[in-house]
């Protein structure tokens, strides 16, 4: 059975850092690209970026490129959302799919507030 | 960025209807490998997304076959064929033919 379990969020300062996890189990985790998706409390979905499957290459959202870095670690089947400076806007919860997008997560939820 | 329109926003309809949902695009999803990155999502009340259809067309496993999928270029549609119960939720239309991948802006099905 496929799982993605997300993890790593909470509540967060302005300003703070914050690293997502990702761990992905029944499949061939190193054969896949992966995403990071997010979804506001509005429901608003939003591409974050993704990473080659052996974690060579990346792309991001314009947006959130100087702020977030996706990297992963096959070894471990993980995948990571580094998060840096954050803000307000960046409240939502975040999902993992594969690039196939037929596997995501529960999702993970991140609140910026002071 | 590639921005998809999704039309309608609500739908209300009743059990055993049959019902469209448009997604349409900014620009032509295309790509130059021949294959059209369109895909349609079902995000059930308190639940992550479900993927219906990925490819303009085709179903996802285990996805029902009342639900299809049609379009080409630039205009896209959903279709379901008999609304079950089950179908309620918000329906979403991306778009990875383009990076940013986008989503379009949802259309909530509620059943009267």
């Amino acid at each position: 059975e496929v799982q993605l379990v997300e993890s790593g969020g909470g509540l967060v300062q302005p300003g703070a850092s914050l690293k997502l996890s990702c761990v992905a189990s029944g499949f061939t985790f190193s054969d896949y690209w992966m995403s990071w998706v997010r979804q506001t409390p509005g429901k608003t979905m939003e591409w974050i970026g993704d990473i080659k499957y052996d974690g060579s290459y990346t792309n991001y959202a314009p947006s959130l490129k100087n702020r977030f870095t996706i990297s992963r670690d096959n070894a471990k089947t993980t995948l990571y959302l580094q998060m840096s400076n954050v803000r307000s806007e960046d409240t939502a919860t975040y999902y993992c799919p594969t690039n196939y997008f037929d596997y995501w997560g529960q999702g993970v939820m991140v609140t910026v507030s002071s | 960025d590639v921005v998809l329109t999704q039309t309608p926003s609500i739908l209300s309809v009743t059990i055993g209807q049959s019902v469209s949902i448009s997604c349409r695009s900014s620009q032509s999803l295309l790509d130059s490998d021949g294959n059209t990155y369109l895909y349609w999502f079902l995000q059930r009340p308190g639940q992550s997304p479900q993927r219906l259809i990925y490819l303009v067309s085709n179903l996802g496993s285990g996805v029902p076959n009342r639900f299809s999928g049609s379009g080409s270029g630039t205009d896209f549609t959903l279709k379901i064929s008999g609304v079950e119960a089950e179908d309620l939720g918000v329906y979403y239309c991306m778009q990875a033919t383009h990076a940013p991948f986008t989503f379009g802006s949802g259309t909530k099905l509620e059943i009267k």
